[in-house]
């Protein structure tokens, strides 16, 4: 089957930098992406890594080492609207499953 | 990018009654998702709907329960069947785009 552990609950101060990790082990692993929630919102996508490495969008970078079965989201110079709930997810095949997801709370 | 829309945003049911939910695509897909998400909790997915076949279930749902139909390449439906306390949760619908997926806004669901 499909697992990937995330920390449940993390908390920042605003304008601070905030690393989320996630382990997984899958079968038939393309890449790994990234998605926000807020509260009572559907998950949008953030980014994806299809390779090893460090991929950065604006405030947002993602990292990937394979052969870890590792990576991380970073966001940076956080904002309070950046409290919300994050979730790595792979791609197998047809089916995208999702981690257990982090809980990002932003304090002044 | 996909724009999705699902209907009903929010139901309240009765135990051992069924709801169906609609997912409307703005664009033809091969293939459309059914996730279900509890309260506090990750997505799981419940199965993935293909036009003209039937749909794949994943391990813990089963047809009988969640049936699927998939009458076209925009448009998909969830049966929730004959509903427990349980079932509450929200159901999103979604669809793919290479490595990135896009969601409709939800059902609520709440099952009394």
């Amino acid at each position: 089957g499909q697992s990937l552990e995330q920390p449940s609950e993390v908390t920042a101060v605003e304008g601070a930098i905030v690393q989320i990790n996630c382990t997984y082990q899958t079968s038939g692993f393309y890449g790994l992406s990234w998605y926000q929630q807020h509260d009572g919102g559907a998950p949008t996508f953030l980014s994806y890594n299809g390779l090893d490495g460090l991929e950065e969008t604006g405030r947002f970078s993602s990292f990937l080492s394979r052969s870890d079965s590792y990576g991380y989201l970073l966001l940076q110079e956080l904002q309070m609207k950046d409290s919300a709930s994050y979730f790595c997810a792979v791609p197998t095949g047809n089916q995208f499953y999702f981690g257990t997801g982090t809980s990002l709370t932003v304090i002044p | 990018s996909a724009v999705i829309s699902q209907k009903p945003s929010r139901d309240i049911c009765q135990r051992g009654t069924s709801l169906t939910i609609q997912c409307q695509v703005d664009s033809q897909v091969t293939m459309m998702f059914w996730y279900r998400q509890q309260p506090g909790q990750s997505l799981t997915l419940i199965a993935t709907a293909n036009q003209g076949s039937e749909a794949t279930y994943e391990s813990g749902f089963v047809i009988d329960k969640f049936p699927i139909s998939r009458p076209n390449l925009t448009f998909s439906t969830l049966t929730v069947s004959n509903m427990s306390p349980e079932d509450s949760s929200i159901y999103l619908c979604s669809v793919s785009r290479g490595a990135e997926q896009y969601f409709g806004p939800g059902t609520r669901l709440t099952v009394t």
